[in-house]
């Protein structure tokens, strides 16, 4: 079955760069369809949508974050990594990865990670 | 601000039927497909409807999903305690080229 899980640090800094892993098993990133998103969920529970990378390796990035997000992939892994620079405290969020297939259950997230809190802080 | 437009909260008591709504635009419900997600406290959002009216295997019958123009609906019929929970919508945003989200509706069995 499709399982995700996201690693990184609980606790950042202002200004530092974050780093979000993704590891991916049940599927293969490199599978026709299939999309790997980042999500985020705001303490006040809504859902933000930050980026995506597609089996292609083609990218979308959401336009109001999108100079501080990179996303790439490892197939060698089944890993999807996330960096966001210039972190603020109004980055603190949960952050999700979530498994999307155009050929199944469409373009939009279906498998969604457990999810790690990222706390920003001084 | 959430792109897409769900009532804060819902009731309803044990064996009732309750629908959500989910208010777009064309530019998103008007042109793609609607997903909806259950979160339990404490825990990941989990799909429930896919493609407007599809479920997963594993979700109860008594989830169903409808789409019309630019929103769409969830309804639970048979309603139980275990529904309890936050429920939110999702589609595909055309100028965002990602996916949009509701701000989520707080759904309480009395």
């Amino acid at each position: 079955q499709i399982t995700l899980k996201e690693s990184g640090p609980t606790l950042v800094k202002p200004t530092q760069t974050l780093t979000l892993t993704c590891t991916c098993s049940g599927f293969s990133l490199s599978t026709g369809g299939v999309g790997l998103s980042w999500i985020r969920q705001t303490p006040g529970k809504a859902l933000e949508w930050l980026a995506l990378i597609y089996w292609d390796d083609d990218r979308r990035y959401s336009p109001s974050l999108k100079t501080r997000l990179t996303i790439t992939k490892d197939t060698s892994k089944n890993q999807v990594v996330l960096t966001m620079t210039n972190m603020d405290p109004v980055d603190t969020a949960t952050y999700y990865c979530a498994h999307s297939s155009s050929l199944t259950t469409g373009p939009l997230p279906a498998y969604w990670g457990q999810g790690t809190l990222v706390t920003v802080s001084s | 601000q959430s792109v897409l437009t769900q009532p804060p909260s819902a009731s309803g008591t044990p064996g009732q039927r309750i629908t959500i709504s989910c208010s777009g635009s064309s530019s998103n419900i008007g042109s793609s497909y609607v997903s909806w997600y259950q979160q339990l406290p404490g825990t990941a959002p989990n799909l429930l409807i896919y493609k407007n009216n599809q479920r997963p295997s594993g979700v109860p019958d008594r989830f169903s999903g409808s789409k019309s123009g630019t929103s769409a609906s969830l309804a639970i019929s048979g309603l139980r305690s275990e529904d309890e929970a936050d429920y939110y919508c999702a589609t595909w945003g055309d100028s965002l080229s990602g996916p949009v989200f509701g701000g989520g509706t707080k759904l309480t069995v009395l």
